[in-house]
């Protein structure tokens, strides 16, 4: 039974699309993420929601849009695909500001 | 110059080396992470520290707050721990700021 899940694992789309990945945790955490992995592997923090709140938002284009319909549940949303945002996503969660459990990733190829 | 910088960048070992990862940040933080990236890609957390020392099996974490620094040790190193070691220094909402990683290789 896994604890993070997202999905889909992997994306394949054309520039101008628009797509969403979803994710979901069974762990009863109160706090979820979104954070993007490059293509040189390095990992940023994009979006954190606390009980369905959105608590972090960095400097992310506002094609890209986070929704937490409930605190198990915090889907990404992005719109008008672009070459850059070729990447992988990982889905997390946590306790408050506690140990975080990654989703498998979602690798996003922009074509 | 980033918050968060690791040390070595890449490291190769003979299995049973002593493996030493360090770890230096700038940024104010609620707690230091210790992460674990398998070649397959997976992310799981291995330590979250904000004082001294923990030890789990043969991994080792200890950090200096005063020196903003910490260190990540592996004894007895095998090849099934070949993979890349990400430090991260946590906020009080709990986002991370990354280091780049550590790639280690580990050979039979």
């Amino acid at each position: 039974d896994t604890a993070v899940s997202q999905t889909p694992k992997y994306l394949v789309t054309q520039m101008g699309n628009d797509k969403s990945i979803k994710c979901e945790q069974n762990l009863g955490h109160d706090t979820m993420y979104w954070y993007k992995q490059d293509s040189k592997k390095f990992l940023k923090i994009m979006f954190s929601y606390n009980n369905k709140e959105l608590i972090i938002n960095e400097t992310v284009p506002n094609r890209f849009s986070p929704k937490s319909p409930d605190k198990a549940h915090l889907n990404l949303h992005i719109n008008s695909l672009e070459l850059g945002d070729s990447a992988v996503y990982f889905c997390a969660s946590s306790w408050g500001p506690g140990i975080q459990y990654f989703g498998a990733g979602t690798r996003l190829s922009v074509l | 110059k980033n918050e968060v910088e690791q040390s070595p960048q890449n490291l190769t070992a003979q299995e049973g080396e002593f493996i030493t990862i360090n770890c230096s940040y700038s940024v104010g933080i609620s707690a230091l992470h210790w992460l674990q990236q398998h070649p397959g890609g997976g992310i799981v957390s291995l330590f979250m520290l904000s004082s001294g020392k923990k030890k789990h099996g043969r991994l080792i974490a200890t950090i200096n707050i005063q020196e903003k620094h910490s260190s990540l040790h592996i004894t007895a190193s095998h090849p099934r721990d070949s993979a890349v070691y990400i430090c991260a220094a946590g906020g009080s909402q709990g986002n991370l700021i990354f280091g780049k990683g550590t790639k280690l290789s580990v050979k039979p």
